[in-house]
């Protein structure tokens, strides 16, 4: 069965930083290309970032571009966001997801990103 | 970016009724469309990629439809489990880009 497992979530400070992490098993994980989506309190569903199965190639929205990397360790089954300088406006659930690069195919529970002092 | 909107934002409708919603692209994504359902304070699940092959284990009552710019998901006959948010999602460019989304409630 495939699970997948986000940690990291919380009070970020704006202009602060955070890291959000994603464990993945029942598959895979280095098969697979992953992505982050989130979803703001009470509204859509917005992509963030995506990144191959190797993490050789990453992917990001214009919103968060500069501010925000993507990783991965294969080793570990783990994929990761580092979000820096955060806004108002990254407030969010943010859900990791197994990505076949056209579709979310998997998703996790998602974890709450609040930023505000 | 491509814009995706749906329509209607939200439908009213009684178990056992047949559903459409609409999903139009800005520009033509070829079938590389996406749908998905997801209920109050869970995690959106994938019913349909490509337009409209059903992803494995989603019942056949979901079906989806279009290509170019202009998609539909059905609901053949509602059951009481399907009562949610559904969203259209295109995978033809990035950034990848959703729709706002379709509540379907009970009449």
């Amino acid at each position: 069965e495939v699970q997948l497992v986000e940690s990291g979530g919380g009070l970020g400070q704006p202009g602060g930083s955070l890291r959000l992490s994603c464990s993945a098993s029942g598959f895979t994980f280095n098969s697979y290309a992953m992505s982050w989506v989130r979803q703001a309190p009470g509204k859509g569903l917005e992509w963030v970032s995506g990144i191959s199965d190797s993490g050789g190639s990453t992917f990001y929205a214009d919103s968060v571009k500069g501010r925000f990397t993507v990783s991965r360790d294969n080793s570990k089954n783990t994929l990761y966001l580092q979000m820096n300088s955060l806004r108002a406006e990254d407030t969010a659930v943010y859900y990791c997801a197994r990505w076949r690069t056209r579709e979310f195919e998997y998703w996790g529970q998602g974890t709450l990103v609040t930023v505000s002092s | 970016d491509i814009q995706m909107t749906q329509s209607p934002s939200s439908v009213s409708a009684s178990v056992g009724d047949r559903v459409t919603i609409t999903c139009r692209a800005s520009q033509g994504i070829s079938s590389w469309l996406a749908w998905y359902q997801q209920k109050p304070g869970k995690a959106p699940k994938l019913l349909i990629y490509a337009a409209s092959t059903l992803q494995s284990g989603v019942p056949s009552r979901f079906s989806g439809s279009g290509s170019g710019t202009d998609f539909t998901l059905t609901i053949s006959s509602l059951q009481p489990e399907d009562f949610a948010t559904y969203y259209c999602q295109q995978g033809n460019s990035f950034p990848r880009t959703f729709g706002q989304g379709t509540k379907v409630e009970i009449k």
